[in-house]
Order: structure tokens, then C-alpha cells, then sequence
């Protein structure tokens, strides 16, 4: 019963390495997220998707791009890191837009930026 | 833009106490609301949701109360534990957004 599921887990780069973070979903959810989460601040939306197919920006989504490979996976990639950029990301799906259905969420990857 | 508050920052009770977390949110246009524990280095789980309609919701020990009109939410832990210690995070959804306050640390002594 696997849910959402990130890789990897911990990540540790230099400023100015290019990496992605992976995530899937086993649950035919329609809907992706991706969130960032810093000491003393709430979860800010990255990027979402409503739909395999499409995706659109959140709140923060400055330095990041994403794809929705397909209904089961939803990458993020940093191009060129920053230290700002050091956070714990999540990723979390949901079974469709305008329900009342919760978000998943994975565990969470969590990335220094030297 | 939705802010989203939860006072306090940090909560230490005994075991037995019952808990009284508390969200505030700034736009009462909200689709739902939902109530998430996090543990540490873990993800988010789903506690209880609110829909925009009810008053409230219970699961267990757990029941959130939602007062649109005040901006207000209000999640009671009856009878405490020490595995109830875990960060607690109050969410508002618009159409598609979940807003996040910063949480709730509680600790549960023994």
C-alpha cells in the first residue's frame, strides 16, 4: 500500500547543480502537487497539476520547472540550484480538483544546497 | 491572499489533558479545511476534513469545528497521549490551493 512515494530521500548539492525529484502515485489520483517546506513557515505550493497533461504554478514556483510524465508521476527539477532552495519538498495527489477528498502526501525529500 | 495562523507555536500538556489546537484564516471563501499531523522526518497525514457546509467533523478522540464566518477552526484531542505528540498543521483549500499554517508542536508527557 505504497501512496506517494519520492526519490530520493535526501539529496545534497553544490549551488549551480541541476537535479530532479521524482514522484508517484499508485492511487489513480488525477491531481499532483508540489510543496516546499521551511523552519516556521507552512507548506507553500510550488507547481500543480490538475490533470495528466497540465500543470500550473503555485505560489513559489521561481527556479523550478515540472512534468507530469504521466497519470502516475510528477517531477520537479531545479536547473540551477540555489541555497535558497534548501527546503524539504513534498509531493501529494489528490483524486481530482474541486472534491472534497484529502491530499496524500509522500514523505518528503529533503535537500541541502552548499 | 489566505494567511493561515495557528497559535500556539508550541503546546506541552500531560497525558490525560485533553488538547485544544487553534487555526485562524483571513478569507472566508474557503472550499474545505483540513487538519494534518506530521511526524518527525515523516510526511503529512490526513486527520479530518471540513467541508465549507459543516460545522463539524469527528473522528475518535479527534473533533475539528469550522466557524466560516469568524475565519476560526478548532481541533480538540480528548484524553492525550504521549503518541499524540506530533506537529499539527491546519490547511484552507480555495478552488484548488491548500494554504498551510505553520502548526502545532505538541508534546505529551508521561
Amino acid at each position: 500500500n505504497a501512496g506517494v512515494t519520492q526519490t530520493p530521500k535526501f539529496q545534497v548539492l553544490k549551488t549551480g547543480q541541476s537535479m530532479t525529484l521524482q514522484c508517484a502515485q499508485d492511487m489513480n489520483h488525477n491531481s499532483m502537487y508540489w510543496y516546499r517546506q521551511d523552519p516556521g513557515m507552512g507548506l507553500r505550493l510550488i507547481y500543480y497539476s490538475a490533470s495528466e497533461g497540465t500543470t500550473d504554478k503555485g505560489e513559489v514556483p521561481n527556479g523550478y520547472n515540472v512534468s507530469r510524465l504521466n497519470k502516475r508521476e510528477f517531477s520537479l527539477r531545479l536547473e540551477s540550484a540555489a541555497p535558497s532552495q534548501t527546503s524539504v519538498y513534498f509531493c501529494a495527489s489528490k483524486s481530482r480538483e474541486y472534491s472534497n477528498q484529502p491530499q496524500h502526501f509522500g514523505d518528503g525529500t529533503r535537500l541541502s544546497i552548499l | 491572499k489566505q494567511e493561515v495562523t495557528q497559535i500556539p507555536a508550541a503546546l506541552s500538556v500531560p497525558e490525560g489533558e485533553n488538547l485544544v489546537l487553534n487555526c485562524s484564516f483571513t478569507d472566508s471563501a474557503i472550499y474545505n479545511l483540513q487538519w494534518f499531523r506530521q511526524d518527525p522526518g515523516k510526511g503529512l497525514t490526513s486527520l479530518l476534513l471540513i467541508q465549507s457546509s459543516q460545522r463539524e467533523q469527528t473522528s475518535g478522540r479527534l473533533n475539528a469545528s469550522l466557524d466560516k464566518s469568524s475565519g476560526r477552526s478548532t481541533l480538540y484531542i480528548a484524553a492525550s497521549q504521549p503518541g499524540d505528540s506530533a506537529t499539527y498543521l491546519c490547511a484552507v483549500s480555495d478552488d484548488y490551493k491548500l494554504s498551510f499554517g505553520a502548526g502545532t508542536t505538541v508534546t505529551v508527557r508521561a
